[in-house]
């Protein structure tokens, strides 16, 4: 059966620090990626997604970048943190194409102090 | 584009009471239609999905009925539990790769 792993479960960054947040699939192939940021009191926002190796789509300009270095791992990145950046992420997969659900992982609850 | 309406929250709700949250949406056809729940502290997981007009989904005794007639996907729970305390989301048609989500409605149920 399919798994999703997502870590660290929490983490507290400061200001200005670096960010990087792994997400890896297990039991499929060539499956679709994507990042979603839930900030206290909001809804999901999709940040990136990604339909293949080294394929990154970004949905919204910030310091976040993401990477797919092998077909089940996304990375999420930052270079320099922002008090705006904290929140909760998520890692989610889908096998990709119309109608299809997503299967999400347990999240990592971000604060940048 | 395709998307989704959901009625906004908080909902409070007393054990045992009826639930619906409302969801309507709009799309090209007749596309899968889900809903996901989130468990406070976790991730989204589906809940329960209708393939096509006039499907009922259903789960955990919660149900939605896919109505092309109102272009709705009304949430429903006949008694609620405590347990069912959680964010709701009805999902936007995918028809690509994309998934947007709302704001979601959080429920509230006291004993």
């Amino acid at each position: 059966s399919q798994t999703i792993h997502q870590w660290p479960a929490t983490l507290v960054q400061p200001v200005g620090s670096p960010l990087s947040l792994e997400c890896t699939v297990e039991g499929t192939s060539n499956p679709n990626l994507y990042w979603y940021r839930q900030a206290a009191g909001r809804g999901l926002q999709l940040l990136f997604y990604s339909v293949g190796i080294g394929q990154i789509s970004s949905e919204v300009p910030q310091n976040l970048s993401a990477s797919r270095p092998q077909d089940r791992q996304f990375i999420l990145s930052s270079k320099k943190l922002l008090l705006s950046d904290s929140g909760f992420y998520l890692c989610a997969w889908s096998v990709g194409g119309a109608g299809e659900k997503l299967f999400f992982g347990s999240g990592t609850q971000l604060s940048v102090l | 584009g395709d998307s989704v309406t959901q009625m906004e929250g908080p909902v409070t709700l007393s054990e045992e009471a009826f639930l619906t949250i409302n969801c309507t949406y709009t799309a090209t056809g007749y596309p899968s239609l889900f809903w996901y729940v989130q468990y406070p502290g976790e991730g989204l997981q589906l809940l329960l999905k209708a393939t096509k007009a006039d499907d009922k989904g259903s789960n955990k005794g919660f149900e939605a009925t896919y109505r092309k007639e109102t272009t709705s996907f009304h949430l429903e729970k006949g008694s609620v539990q405590v347990s069912d305390s959680a964010v709701y989301f009805c999902a936007p048609p995918n028809t690509g790769n994309q998934f947007y989500f709302g704001t979601g409605t959080s429920l509230t149920v006291i004993p």
